[in-house]
């Protein structure tokens, strides 16, 4: 089992641009998140989803969509990049009423 | 919101020296989580507490969740400089699609 895999590693955008984050989970979860990562503030919920198209608000949402087309992939777009997005982005993915989440290795984001 | 506050927030120590990191909040949690994370990865899970006054140990680590489930530390004795890395506190309610809220994380530095 590859667990939570993401890509890409590494993006640099220029401000304005568009991209998507792509995650994919083999364990057949049925939730998965989209986390930011900035220094000195954790983790926060960008996103996420209880199965299979449905999704969700989480903590910080703004400049940021999902889409959850299939059970083992979660895609986060950014439509129009902004410096404020510059961040490491994790995938994460759990069992219902399971305590533990599993961890993409993340996506290093900068927004110039 | 909830909040968790972890302290200290860096910690540099000499190897075999004990260390304990504190999470902190004014909120009741169901379960609270504790991950490691090493630089350019995702969050692993440590281990999970879900009752109150619980301790658990894992090898030379030893977590303990607060009698009234709102706080929980992480000891380590005789630190290895295996051990460095980030360490993130994390709270569950229970229900709620599973969501947890992150504390801003503990940097320990281990120093051979």
């Amino acid at each position: 089992n590859a667990g939570v895999t993401q890509t890409p590693k590494f993006r640099v955008l220029k401000t304005g641009q568009s991209m998507t984050l792509l995650c994919a989970q083999d364990m057949n979860h049925e939730y998965m998140y989209w986390y930011r990562q900035d220094p000195g503030m954790g983790l926060r919920l960008i996103h996420y989803s209880v199965g299979e198209g449905t999704t969700a608000k989480g903590e910080v949402p703004d400049g940021y969509n999902v889409s959850r087309l299939k059970k083992q992939n979660f895609l986060l777009g950014l439509e129009s990049a902004a410096p404020s997005q510059t961040s490491v982005y994790f995938c994460a993915s759990r069992r219902p009423l399971a305590d533990t989440q599993y961890f993409g290795p993340g996506t290093r984001l900068t927004v110039l | 919101t909830q909040l968790l506050e972890q302290s200290p927030q860096f910690l540099s120590i000499q190897e075999g020296e004990n260390l304990t990191v504190y999470c902190n909040s004014s909120s009741v949690f169901s379960s609270l989580q504790w991950y490691r994370q090493e630089p350019g990865e995702g969050p692993v899970l440590l281990v999970t507490v879900v009752t109150g006054g619980e301790v658990k140990k894992l090898k030379r680590l030893t977590f303990q969740f607060g009698d009234a489930r709102k706080d929980s530390s992480l000891h380590i004795t005789a630190a290895q400089p295996g051990d460095t890395g980030l360490y993130l506190c994390a709270g569950g309610k229970g229900t709620n699609a599973g969501k947890s809220t992150f504390g801003d994380g503990t940097t320990l530095t281990v120093k051979p």
